[in-house]
């Protein structure tokens, strides 16, 4: 079974700082991953995936996030914090033969300060 | 383009009442997930369904809910009879099954408050 950890459930910041937001993953299979942002009162969206290819994968809002097997993690950065960065982050794992089968982690949220 | 539609985004009813929550997928999408989230228990999965089939509905938490979903364009979720511990938001998702490195497409939800 496949499962999703996020370190720190909450992450504060201040504007124009690095924002990271780390994740780690378990699967018994090459997985894919995402990250999903929520903002009050909506659902979530995706910011960016990682299927195959090139490990460094770049999504929206300047958000980047790096697959490494090695260290099964798959933390998402970004160079500099905007106040409208500040909502739920969630990590989540897929496998990769069975979509139906996805696992979020229990989310990050960020707070940016002025 | 049409994203899931979620109705209504917002529910108050009194404990016992039945509620009924509705999901549209998005067009073309043949599988379809429920999940619910709170502050203590974060985001769960209810129920899932391949082409309208429910497959998993292991994370129904008891018999008062029940999901449908009688075509490719709607499902509903239904709990009754409802209780105050059943507050939470509910969202509906949807992806296309058997495409893997698609991602999940989650409706704003609906905020369900009972008294």
């Amino acid at each position: 079974a496949q499962s999703v950890t996020q370190l720190g459930s909450h992450v504060s910041v201040s504007e124009g700082a690095l924002v990271l937001l780390r994740c780690n993953y378990s699967s018994s299979v090459p997985p894919y991953l995402f990250w999903y942002v929520q903002y009050p009162n909506q659902g979530l969206q995706l910011l960016l995936k990682y299927t195959t290819g090139a490990t460094l994968v770049k999504g929206i809002n300047g958000f980047e996030a790096e697959f490494k097997k090695s260290e099964t993690s798959f933390h998402l950065t970004k160079p500099s914090a905007h106040m409208s960065d500040a909502a739920e982050y969630f990590c989540a794992v897929s496998d990769p033969y069975n979509n139906n089968d996805m696992r979020f982690g229990a989310g990050t949220r960020l707070t940016v300060k002025p | 383009d049409a994203g899931v539609i979620q109705s209504p985004r917002h529910e108050v009813t009194e404990m016992g009442q039945e509620v009924t929550l509705r999901c549209k997928p998005i067009s073309g999408h043949n599988s379809l997930f429920w999940y619910r989230q709170t502050m203590m228990r974060g985001l769960e999965l209810l129920i899932y369904f391949n082409n309208n089939v429910p497959i998993d509905d292991s994370g129904m938490p008891e018999d008062r809910f029940s999901a449908k979903m009688p075509n490719a364009s709607f499902s509903t979720l239904k709990i009754q009879p409802s209780e105050p511990r059943d507050s939470a938001v509910y969202f509906c998702a949807s992806t296309s099954q058997g495409y893997s490195n698609q991602p999940q497409h989650f409706g704003d939800g609906t905020r369900l408050s009972i008294l």
